[in-house]
């Protein structure tokens, strides 16, 4: 099935650790978008990539890395430097020329410890 | 800059009663609008978009939104709830005018009681 897989779903680790979020799709959309979902804080940009090898800062990036080696994928590193990480992670694809819309992960829930 | 402001962080209806969720946007260029809607620890489902065509645009699960210029709104109705849309809903804007990324709103979380 088309679809865009993030893994792991739920993630608990200690304070200081470094964490890779997977995201992983077979839509063909060139763009792809990872976002941040706190209570009540609606979604917040982190980082976002439109073509392989390029990617772009969000609102959000510090404490924050990514890469996009492959079309097909964008893993996201939550780094010791993030400050808050227990979160909601939520990727995003996007077709090229489309009209906007995003679709989305089922999200991974990360709680640090 | 673009930005959306959804009025309401939690409203409650009836089973059976009409459904209004009020978003209204800022931005400087002509939007592109979107309505989402999450269910626990899940992602986020596109409920419906207005992409400069009609200004009514009628999405699933018997939702609609009208986009109203002078008013700088798309709110979301539904003519009658049920209780499965209880759930979280985000408005959302694109971001600039190449639509590389949206802008969501904070979320309304609509209950409906029996």
């Amino acid at each position: 099935d088309g679809g865009i897989t993030q893994s792991p779903k739920y993630l608990f680790r200690k304070e200081g650790q470094n964490v890779t979020l997977s995201c992983e799709q077979n839509l063909n959309h060139d763009a792809m978008y990872w976002y941040r979902q706190d209570p009540g804080q609606g979604l917040r940009l982190i980082y976002y990539s439109q073509i392989v090898n390029d990617f772009q800062k969000g609102d959000i990036a510090e404490g924050y890395s990514v890469s996009r080696e492959k079309k097909e994928s964008f893993p996201l590193t939550v780094t010791s430097a993030q400050k808050n990480p227990t979160a909601f992670y939520l990727c995003a694809t996007r077709i090229r020329g489309g009209t906007g819309e995003l679709f989305f992960g089922e999200g991974s829930r990360l709680t640090v410890l | 800059a673009q930005s959306v402001t959804q009025l309401g962080s939690h409203v409650s209806v009836s089973e059976g009663a009409l459904v209004l969720l009020r978003c209204n946007y800022s931005s400087s260029v002509p939007p592109y609008l979107f309505w989402y809607v999450q269910y626990p620890n899940q992602g986020l489902q596109l409920l419906l978009k207005y992409t400069s065509a009609a200004t009514l645009v009628k999405g699933i699960n018997g939702f609609e939104a009208e986009f109203k210029k002078s008013e700088t709104s798309f709110h979301l109705t539904k003519p009658s709830a049920h209780m499965s849309d209880a759930a979280e809903y985000f408005c959302a804007v694109t971001r600039n005018q190449a639509g590389t990324a949206l802008i969501f709103g904070k979320g309304t979380t609509l209950s409906v009681s029996s």
